[in-house]
């Protein structure tokens, strides 16, 4: 069974910093590209990150380009976004998903980690 | 960026109607690669066409998607109880990938 569990949310000040983890299980980890999709409370899905299956290319919303960092470990199934210098408009629950065999959807999801950035 | 716009926001349907969503897209979509998701209150989104027109695995059939230029629809052909939810598009033809605002689909 593909699972996806996010962790590492939490409250944080602006100009903060915070590193979310996404353990991965139930697929060839390394043969699949990987996301991050975050959503505000009572808002739509947004795109935040994308990493592919050796960690070679990453991709970025412009909304976090140059202040979050995406990254993977193959050997560990694991998936890591670093969000330096938060916003209160980062405050959304942040999903990590399993990027599909034929493109950039996304196939399986976790539940996701709550970041909420407030003084 | 290609913005998603998707109609109506609200569509209120009783079960065992068809139910069709639109998501119309700002400029061509590469490939047509625009997926569906559905989204039920405090769980996470879950896939149900990718491509335009392909079934996720363990997507019941009464579940299609069709493509038409930059015009996208998700239809339901039988509601059932379950049904009712949040629908998103999303593009991933080009970057950034985007998703639309979503439909609700409630109860009549």
């Amino acid at each position: 069974e593909v699972q996806m569990l996010e962790s590492g949310g939490g409250l944080v000040q602006p100009g903060g910093s915070l590193r979310l983890s996404c353990a991965a299980s139930g697929f060839t980890f390394s043969t699949y590209a990987m996301t991050w999709v975050r959503q505000a409370p009572g808002k739509g899905l947004q795109w935040v990150s994308a990493i592919s299956g050796s960690g070679g290319t990453t991709f970025y919303a412009d909304s976090v380009k140059g202040r979050f960092t995406i990254s993977r470990d193959n050997s560990k199934n694991m998936v890591y976004l670093q969000m330096n210098s938060l916003r209160a408009d980062d405050t959304a629950l942040y999903y990590c998903a399993k990027v599909g065999r034929y493109g950039y959807y996304f196939d399986f999801w976790g539940q996701g980690t709550l970041v909420t950035v407030s003084s | 960026e290609i913005v998603l716009t998707q109609s109506p926001g609200t569509l209120s349907l009783s079960p065992g109607e068809r139910a069709t969503l639109s998501c119309r897209a700002s400029q061509s979509v590469s490939s047509n690669f625009l997926a569906w998701y559905q989204q039920k209150p405090g769980q996470a989104p879950r896939l149900l066409i990718y491509g335009a027109s392909s079934r996720a695995t363990g997507i019941p059939d009464r579940f299609s998607g069709s493509a038409s230029g930059t015009d996208f629809t998700l239809t339901i052909s039988r509601l059932e109880p379950e049904d009712f939810a949040v629908y998103s598009c999303q593009q991933y033809g080009s970057l950034p990938y985007t998703f639309g605002q979503g439909t609700k689909l409630e109860i009549k």
